[in-house]
């Protein structure tokens, strides 16, 4: 059964530090989106991506956010510059599109670690 | 606002069990949909169901939603050890292309 994967499963880094989160959606799948999870927390809607541009972000997702489907398996979101409240866990999911209604698959995470 | 509001925040029972979890939230919706996350994983999606739709059945699974009190419940019957989770409920405001609200969860603990 086709699945939404992330690399990696943990990033620790530097405050400062810029890191690049993957993800590679289910193939015929159109719409992507970027969602994190702070411990103990309720799960956050960062942005969505669709047709190579992004159709909505929150808040959160400001100018040290960034999304990009540099080929046509991945999608990434990059933090430019890592801060301590960065540290959540970061998950990837991708939907079908052009359905009426459409389920999210949501990938494993990436567990951010800001020292 | 608070969208998707669950609880109990902890369910705690024996295996055999039924275990009910409830959602509120405030906004008209597209859909509402349940998710589990076991301890420290991805999310799974259990079941979704329409803001035209009253119940739905998967498996163990049954849920309701009230869209007057703007309620949703998720039903396991006969709980087991692996439905050890965290349940949370999600809502989607528009049809097709929607983000999804989370609520804080519900964390499930099921004792064999």
């Amino acid at each position: 059964e086709p699945e939404v994967t992330q690399t990696p499963s943990h990033q620790v880094t530097q405050m400062g530090q810029e890191v690049i989160l993957r993800c590679v959606p289910i193939s015929n799948h159109l719409y992507f989106y970027w969602y994190r999870q702070i411990l103990g927390q309720k799960v956050e809607f960062l942005v969505s991506f669709y047709n190579n541009e992004i159709s909505e972000k929150s808040e959160i997702f400001d100018d040290q956010f960034s999304v990009e489907r540099p080929d046509g398996s991945n999608f990434t979101l990059k933090i430019r510059s890592t801060k301590l409240e960065d540290s959540a866990m970061y998950f990837c999911a991708s939907s079908p599109g052009l359905q009426l209604i459409n389920e999210q698959f949501f990938g494993p995470g990436t567990r951010l670690t800001v020292l | 606002s608070q969208q998707g509001e669950e609880d109990p925040q902890a369910l705690s029972i024996q295996e055999g069990e039924n275990a009910t979890m409830n959602c509120s939230y405030k906004t008209s919706i597209n859909n509402l949909q349940w998710y589990r996350q076991n301890s420290g994983r991805g999310l799974v999606h259990l079941i979704l169901i329409r803001s035209n739709e009253r119940e739905k059945h998967s498996g163990r699974l049954r849920v309701t939603l009230d869209t007057s009190k703007k309620s949703s419940s998720l039903l396991i019957t006969a709980s087991r050890a692996a439905d050890t989770a965290s349940y949370f409920c999600a809502t989607a405001q528009r049809t097709g292309y929607s983000t999804l609200t989370f609520g804080k969860g519900t964390m499930l603990l099921v004792s064999p």
